[in-house]
């Protein structure tokens, strides 16, 4: 069954550095999504990414985030200098065409970031 | 007003026992509604989708109640791999999901 897959697992970086979080989405999914969730807390929209672009982003996508689609199959996140409340688990997620009938996203396994 | 609201829990329960969780959502222009499940320190995986007409799927019973803008899930006869955080998760009409902080089930035996 094909799946959304995350790398790394776990990161683990300074304050102040960059980090970039990939994802391989579904090969025919055209839609992707990052979303997080701080420990203990829920799962919070970041930013939606269609046909190479940004769709929507949320209020917590500052100008410190970034997306891209860099070739054809991965899809990254890019946080500029980390700070210590962008320490979460960062997942992935993919949906098909809208033609589809189906509104599911799948996600990927998440990455662990923290940040020290 | 929280955009989607439950019960925290936890609910603890025996195995075989009936439980439901509720979750009410804010925005009457939401299109599309679901559980999802999450076991600790997983992804989000999607349990079933939610329906006017209310469907079910196994031992698992989903309600939806737009004008009341109330869902819910009802899973008999638990099992111990029941145990996880359930999630209540709406998609608005821009496709962006909206997550509930979840509702917390132990099964014990």
């Amino acid at each position: 069954e094909p799946e959304v897959t995350q790398t790394p697992s776990h990161q683990v970086t300074q304050m102040g550095q960059e980090v970039i979080l990939r994802c391989v989405p579904i090969s025919n999914h055209l839609y992707f999504y990052w979303y997080r969730q701080i420990l203990g807390q829920k799962v919070e929209f970041l930013v939606s990414f269609y046909n190479n672009e940004i769709s929507e982003k949320s209020e917590i996508f500052d100008d410190q985030f970034s997306v891209e689609r860099p070739d054809g199959s991965n899809f990254t996140l890019k946080i500029r200098s980390t700070k210590l409340e962008d320490s979460a688990m960062y997942f992935c997620a993919s949906r098909e065409s809208p033609g589809g009938g189906s509104y599911e996203q799948y996600f990927g396994p998440g990455t662990r970031l923290t940040v020290t | 007003r929280k955009e989607v609201e439950q019960d925290p829990g936890p609910f603890n329960v025996p195995e075989g026992a009936t439980v439901a969780f509720n979750c009410t959502y804010s925005n009457s222009a939401s299109q599309s509604f679901f559980w999802y499940r999450q076991d600790c320190r997983k992804e989000p995986k999607l349990l079933m989708s939610v329906y006017s007409s209310g469907n079910e799927d196994g031992r698992f019973t989903a309600q939806l109640n737009r004008a009341s803008q109330y869902i819910s899930l009802l899973i008999r006869d638990s099992k111990l791999s029941d145990s996880a955080t359930y999630l209540c998760v709406v998609r608005d009409s821009s496709y962006k999901l909206i997550f509930g902080s979840g509702t917390r089930l132990l099964v014990r035996p």
